[in-house]
């Protein structure tokens, strides 16, 4: 099976730009994450869908926002982006009816803001 | 309450000896524990977990104690190789999936 995709992998946007990341989990994984990782904070839950619905929720602002489609694909998007918001983007998919349990995520999406 | 503290933030081993990285968390709602490693360049990836009604879990050399009153758990990796440099992250489940800041391990040859 193929592992989860993230595209694009390298992305540059200026302040105020808006900008879509997307993600496909493994085939057949119905539940989607997307965390954002940075080297002073870490790992931060961003959001998890399951089956186009949105289960659970971090503490980001609103300005990050996300979507499922009927294939499992996922879409974030952040807009109105700020320098803070560089940072890599990971996806995780899981095929666990149970949240959060073996996450297999993708590689990336590494986002500079300038 | 939603923190898991995790130390040391760096850690240097010799090959062959036993690495140690430890995780604290407060929130008793918590229950799922995974342990993930990532290289550079990569994701996370899933190494081990445990449930708190487990004090012990081994998978080939990795073993992750668990001590539920003391709201601690820790990853134990025995005959440490080079090929385990990496990070590695604890983290906690409840409702929402909490990580550690992470600890970058590194063995020498």
């Amino acid at each position: 099976k193929a592992g989860v995709t993230q595209t694009p992998r390298y992305l540059i946007k200026t302040r105020g730009q808006q900008v879509t990341l997307s993600c496909s989990p493994i085939s057949g994984h119905r539940s989607v994450s997307w965390y954002q990782q940075t080297p002073g904070q870490g790992l931060q839950f961003l959001f998890e869908y399951f089956s186009e619905t949105q289960r659970n929720k971090g503490n980001f602002p609103g300005r990050f926002s996300g979507r499922q489609f009927s294939n499992s694909r996922s879409e974030m998007n952040v807009s109105t982006l700020e320098l803070g918001d560089s940072a890599l983007y990971l996806c995780a998919s899981s095929d666990v009816g149970v949240v959060n349990e073996k996450l297999f995520f993708g590689s990336g999406t590494q986002l500079s803001v300038l | 309450q939603q923190q898991v503290k995790q130390s040391p933030q760096s850690l240097i081993v010799q090959k062959g000896g036993i690495s140690i990285i430890n995780c604290a968390y407060e929130n008793t709602a918590f229950d799922y524990f995974p342990w993930y490693q990532q290289f550079p360049g990569k994701g996370p990836a899933l190494l081990i977990a445990i449930r708190p009604d487990v004090s012990e879990k081994k998978e080939g050399r990795f073993t992750i104690s668990f001590n539920k009153s003391a709201k601690q758990f820790s990853l134990h990796i025995m005959d440490s190789q080079p090929g385990d440099s990496a990070t590695y992250f604890c983290a906690a489940a409840s409702e929402k999936l909490v990580f550690g800041k992470g600890t970058k391990l590194t063995v020498n040859p």
